[in-house]
C-alpha cells in the first residue's frame, strides 16, 4: 500500500495561514490525494482532494509537486474551529487507509 | 439532508454479550463503510458494501465480527461474543460513487466499551 507521512502536530495562530505537509513517495499514477479532518469527538469529515493539478474549495487550498511525491494542504486564515487532526490519503479506488495525521492546534 | 445516521452513541456492554450496530447511509448513496478507531490503531476500515453487497471484508478482524446489509438505506455491524479488545469508536461512512475521486461521509460514531 503506498503510505503517507506528515508530522505528528503542528501549531498555529489564529487568522494565519497554515501549510500542513504531506509526503507520498509511493504514490501510482492512478491515485488521488485526499484530506481529511476529524474534530474533537466527530467523525472524519472531507476537506479536499486532487490528482495532479492544485486545487481549491471553499475550506482549503491543495498544492500538489510536480511529481506528485508530496502535497500541501492550506488553509488561508487558521480559525479555532480548525483544530482537528488532519488525514492525508492516498485513495486507490474504494481503498482509503488513514495514518497518524497531524493534530493542528489553533492559538488564539 | 440529516447525514449519515450511526445508533446507539455510546453502547456498555460486558464481555461475552452480543453487540449491534446500525447505520443508515445518505439516501442514493451506493457504498457504506465501516471503520474502526482506537488510539492504538488510528482509523482501520473493516468491509464495504456496494448497491448492499459486501465488497471487501478484509479488514474484519476475525469471526466474532459480522456486517450485514439488508437494504440501501440499513447497516449492521455485529460483534457475538464481545471482548475488552473490541472497545472502540466505530464509524459508518457512505459514498455517493466508485472510484477514487469520491469523497465519503461519515457518520458521528458510536463509541463501544466491553468490561
Amino acid at each position: 500500500d503506498a503510505k503517507t507521512t506528515q508530522p505528528n502536530s503542528m501549531e498555529s495562530n489564529e487568522e494565519e495561514p497554515v501549510h500542513l505537509p504531506c509526503n507520498h513517495s509511493t504514490i501510482s499514477g492512478t491515485d488521488y490525494i485526499h484530506w481529511y479532518r476529524q474534530l474533537p469527538s466527530q467523525g472524519p469529515e472531507y476537506v479536499i482532494h486532487g490528482l495532479t493539478s492544485n486545487v481549491n474549495n471553499r475550506m482549503a487550498s491543495l498544492a500538489i509537486a510536480e511529481d506528485r511525491k508530496s502535497s500541501t494542504l492550506i488553509l488561508h486564515r487558521a480559525t479555532l474551529r480548525d483544530a482537528a487532526v488532519y488525514y492525508c490519503i492516498l485513495k486507490r479506488n474504494n481503498d482509503m487507509r488513514f495514518g497518524a495525521g497531524t493534530r493542528l492546534t489553533v492559538k488564539p | 439532508d440529516a447525514g449519515v445516521i450511526q445508533s446507539p452513541r455510546h453502547e456498555v456492554t460486558e464481555m461475552g454479550q452480543e453487540v449491534t450496530l446500525r447505520c443508515k447511509p445518505i439516501s442514493g448513496h451506493d457504498y457504506l463503510f465501516w471503520y474502526r478507531q482506537t488510539m492504538m490503531r488510528g482509523l482501520e476500515l473493516l468491509i464495504y458494501f456496494n448497491n448492499n453487497v459486501p465488497i471487501d471484508d478484509s479488514g474484519m478482524p476475525e469471526d466474532r465480527f459480522s456486517a450485514k446489509m439488508p437494504n440501501a438505506s440499513f447497516s449492521t455491524l455485529k460483534i457475538q461474543p464481545s471482548e475488552p479488545r473490541d472497545s472502540a469508536v466505530y464509524f459508518c461512512a457512505s459514498s455517493p460513487g466508485a472510484g477514487t475521486s469520491s469523497e465519503q461521509f461519515f457518520g458521528p460514531g458510536t463509541r463501544l466499551t466491553v468490561l
